[in-house]
């Protein structure tokens, strides 16, 4: 039984460039969560798709976007990218029904901006 | 972004000793999660906790839901090698919801 999938695991771009960032839940979730962690830090949410739709967001601007697939995978897409989006960007996924559904994690993708 | 109150921030500790660490906030929540991330994966789930007071073991590791909602703590007992990393306290106000993370405990063992 896969776990959460993340690709790529490393990344580099430059300021200004956009990068897209894939996801697969793993097996039976339905629900996939974005977080930032930044070097020494705990992660940051960015946004949770379900039903192929964005239903939480946080306090991320519009630069960061995101998509969910019929299968439940999804993408992250960052647009003009800045110095400071170098970061671990770890996806989650989860079951929605029922309670006591913990997010599971992806290895994450460390995307380093020059 | 918000972050939960996380301590300590590091520990330095002989194998075999026992260790704790904590979590408070100034929120209530529903849910109260532990993880645990080594160099280059992602954070991975050592115990969830779902009811206030609920004391909750895996091996080695107990942690406890704390009665006012606003804290938890995590407990390894008799530590070794492999306990090596950092490890994250989450809370959760309604399942489904995003995860507000502590900045992590960093665990050191001693040689």
């Amino acid at each position: 039984d896969a776990g959460v999938t993340q690709s790529p695991t490393h990344l580099i771009k430059t300021r200004g460039q956009q990068v897209t960032l894939r996801c697969s839940p793993k097996s039976g979730h339905d629900t996939v969560s974005w977080y930032q962690q930044a070097l020494g830090q705990g992660p940051q949410f960015i946004f949770q798709y379900y039903e192929e739709e964005e239903r939480q967001r946080g306090n991320f601007p519009d630069r960061f976007s995101g998509h969910q697939f019929p299968n439940y995978s999804s993408e992250l897409n960052v647009n003009a990218l800045l110095l400071g989006d170098s970061a671990l960007y770890l996806c989650a996924s989860s079951a929605r029904q029922g309670q006591g559904q913990p997010q599971h994690f992806g290895d994450g993708t460390r995307l380093s901006i020059l | 972004g918000q972050q939960l109150n996380q301590s300590p921030q590091s520990m330095f500790i002989q194998e075999g000793e026992d260790v704790s660490m904590n979590c408070t906030s100034s929120s209530i929540f529903n849910t109260w999660l532990w993880y645990k991330q080594d160099p280059g994966e992602g954070p991975v789930l050592l115990i969830a906790l779902y009811k206030a007071g609920e004391l909750t073991s895996n091996g080695r590791l107990t942690a406890q839901f704390g009665i006012t909602r606003k804290d938890s703590f995590l407990n390894i007992s008799a530590s070794i090698p492999s306990d090596v990393g950092i490890y994250f306290c989450a809370g959760q106000l309604n399942s489904n919801y995003q995860l507000i993370w502590g900045a992590g405990t960093k665990l050191i063992i001693k040689p």
